[in-house]
């Protein structure tokens, strides 16, 4: 079954500290994995993509990197900042045709960054 | 702004009763997505359209019906309503036909059912 999990299911950190997280999935066969950010409220927001071919991406403060061997990826939040609370969902697309759900969700990683 | 627009951004109604979503997709795209998200869940995929097509159906209740118009703008029907309806519903538009590309969110239809 094509899945994508996601951890922490929640984090809080400092203002200015690092975090990562993480996001395992058994989609099969693999066409590329996105990261989006949800504002609370509002409409996800592409972060950065990752095709099998890349191992890493970074856009500003934020680093993806792809392992497609373990299926694993993250996504590496630098300095953070107040604006970064929010949830950061991970979405696998599978590359076979005739499936209603080529694209699969994770529920998120909710987080808080306080000052 | 992502240049999808969703309309109402706020909707309140009773059990029963039926509601229609409304989106405009970003200029150019030709696919339109909705998705339901209930209070601190993740997005569940609802149905897509494709250029006035249904191109893939997810979770989508037989109480909700969605189509797309020639000018693309699609609608989300949604009747008989339920307490459990209650959700922000989204609307997502991409420039392909299939899954290769990002998808761009508007800001969001809340819908409480009392």
């Amino acid at each position: 079954k094509n899945q994508v999990e996601q951890s922490p299911q929640s984090l809080i950190i400092l203002e200015g500290k690092n975090c990562t997280l993480q996001c395992n999935y058994t989609v099969s066969p693999f066409s590329n994995l996105r990261w989006y950010k949800q504002d609370t409220g509002r409409g996800p927001v592409s972060l950065t993509i990752m095709t099998f071919s890349e191992n890493t991406k970074s856009n500003g403060r934020y680093t993806a990197t792809l392992d497609a061997d373990t299926k694993q990826s993250s996504l590496h939040i630098t300095a953070s900042q107040l604006s970064d609370s929010a949830s950061y969902i991970c979405v696998v697309r599978a590359s076979y045709a005739g499936n209603n759900r080529k694209l699969i969700w994770g529920l998120g990683t909710s987080l808080a960054v306080n000052p | 702004d992502s240049g999808v627009t969703q309309t109402p951004k706020h909707l309140i109604t009773a059990t029963g009763q039926r509601v229609t979503l409304r989106c405009s997709p970003r200029s150019g795209d030709l696919s339109v997505y909705w998705y339901q998200q209930s209070l601190d869940q993740g997005l569940q995929f609802l149905i897509q359209y494709y250029n006035g097509e249904e191109r893939a159906k997810g979770n989508i209740l037989e109480r909700f019906s969605a189509q797309q118009f020639p000018d693309l703008h699609s609608e989300l029907n949604l009747s008989s309503l339920e307490l459990g309806d209650s959700a922000l519903y989204f609307c997502a538009s991409s420039v392909v036909g299939g899954d290769t590309g990002e998808l761009f969110f508007g800001e969001g239809s809340r819908l409480t059912v009392l």
